[in-house]
């Protein structure tokens, strides 16, 4: 029963191309986001959507385009990748805001290669 | 602009002892907190959240504390196990919990 389930688990592709990540979740959260972690380890976020709808894009290229769907569904679009793309990026999914807290769930992360 | 600062980077014990990791953030304004643990090529896993009303949250040999006025949290491990070798990141809920802002994280290495 995989709470966030992200693919593909590894993503190895050519600077220039276009990719996709698709992320889901079962836990009924209304919230999701997408996090990039470095080649450092450092967490830091992108994108977190509220029922769908976009509330923080934190300064991200808007080569990334990030598409929900449904509540359920948070999926990650990158045009045009380049070298420093590569990294490590974790869906997550919550239900803040509703006087009871929710941890942050995660996914297993998909680590993008791009030569 | 909040900032959330772990201390140390990396930590290196041998089992049985005792431990604290230590996390500090720059605005006491926040959501709540939550620690986590990540284990190499892996995701995170939740180990436990404190809510901002909150002093602190135990599991199992863990222990979290929570001091808004000073910005601090501490995650304390009792009896610490090779098994407990990992990442473990403090992360700060801000805005309603929609932003999280997470540590730079402790490496521990507990030695058998």
């Amino acid at each position: 029963d995989t709470a966030v389930s992200q693919t593909p688990k590894y993503l190895v592709t050519q600077m220039g191309n276009d990719k996709s990540i698709k992320c889901e979740q079962n836990l009924g959260h209304d919230t999701m986001y997408w996090y990039k972690q470095d080649s450092k380890k450092f967490l830091k976020i992108m994108f977190s959507y509220n029922n769908k709808e976009l509330i923080i894009n934190e300064t991200v290229p808007n080569r990334f385009s990030p598409k929900s769907p449904d509540k359920a569904h948070l999926n990650l679009h990158i045009n045009s990748l380049e070298l420093g793309d590569s990294a490590v990026y974790f869906c997550a999914s919550s239900q803040p805001g509703t006087g009871v807290n929710s941890p942050l769930h995660f996914g297993n992360g998909t680590r993008l290669t791009v030569t | 602009k909040q900032e959330v600062t772990q201390i140390p980077a990396a930590l290196s014990v041998p089992e049985g002892e005792n431990l604290v990791l230590n996390c500090s953030f720059t605005d006491s304004a926040i959501y709540n907190l939550q620690w986590f643990r990540q284990d190499p090529g892996k995701g995170l896993t939740s180990l436990l959240l404190i809510q901002s009303s909150q002093r602190e949250q135990t599991s199992g040999r863990l222990n979290a504390s929570l001091d808004k006025s000073s910005g601090r949290s501490t995650l304390y491990i009792a009896a610490s196990q090779p098994g407990d070798s990992a990442t473990y990141l403090c992360a700060v809920h801000n805005t309603g919990g929609f932003k999280t802002i997470f540590g730079a994280g402790t490496r521990l290495f507990v030695k058998a």
